[in-house]
């Protein structure tokens, strides 16, 4: 079965600094999905990465995947506040397989 | 464009009643996805349609849970005899799902319905 890890589980930082949350899945998986929320509202897609070394950047947020590690990392550099949310890793469980695991979230919160 | 519509977005029923809870997707998407999300948790899967029939419905805690999706587009999921432990919000997703691009799209989010057993 897969299992999905995040940490930390709570974050709190200052605006200006860096930081990486992190995202350990159990199995085998070929897609990793990063999503944020907002309080009370739905799930907005960040980032996939599809493939070993991948890395994607927008903004002040940046995913990697290790699949040989099976690790991936949300950098996030020079916080703001409107950084603050909950971000949840989401993986596939298995090749062509849709249904994804989601990790239990990182909150997030920027204090000016 | 629009995006995934839930409704309604709010639903409080009594123990051991029975409810549906509607998903519209976005137009074009052929693959629908529910998950259901408890306070301070992440999603968690519960059924998966490509077209109409479910693909994978290996999340579905017991056999009070149902859902269907009869044209392929609006998909309904139907909670019989629910129970406290029920109350959670309930998310549906979708995608657009082309062949030889299969499993590597991203599943939009709608706004959830948040169902309360009293």
């Amino acid at each position: 079965e897969l299992k999905v890890e995040q940490n930390p589980l709570f974050l709190s930082m200052q605006e200006g600094k860096n930081y990486t949350i992190y995202c350990n899945y159990s199995t085998t998986s070929d897609r990793l999905y990063w999503y944020r929320q907002d309080p009370g509202k739905s799930l907005e897609s960040l980032f996939v990465l599809l493939s070993n070394g991948a890395v994607k950047q927008e903004g002040r947020l940046m995913a990697s995947l290790d699949t040989k590690a099976r690790l991936s990392t949300l950098h996030i550099t020079a916080a703001v506040h409107d950084l603050s949310a909950t971000y949840f890793c989401a993986v596939a469980d298995s090749f062509g397989n849709e249904k994804l695991t989601f990790g239990t979230g990182t909150r997030l919160t920027i204090i000016p | 464009g629009a995006g995934v519509s839930q409704t309604p977005s709010n639903k409080v029923t009594e123990k051991g009643k029975y409810v549906e809870l509607r998903c519209d997707p976005i137009s074009g998407h052929t693959a629908l996805y529910w998950y259901r999300q408890s306070l301070g948790q992440g999603p968690e899967f519960l059924i998966y349609f490509q077209g109409t029939g479910a693909a994978d419905d290996s999340g579905l805690p017991n056999d009070r849970f149902f859902a269907v999706r009869p044209e392929g587009s609006v998909s309904t999921l139907k909670i019989q005899r629910t129970e406290r432990g029920d109350s959670a919000v309930y998310l549906c997703a979708s995608s657009l799902n082309e062949r030889g691009l299969a499993g590597r799209d991203t599943q939009y989010f709608g706004p959830g319905t948040r169902l309360t057993v009293l």
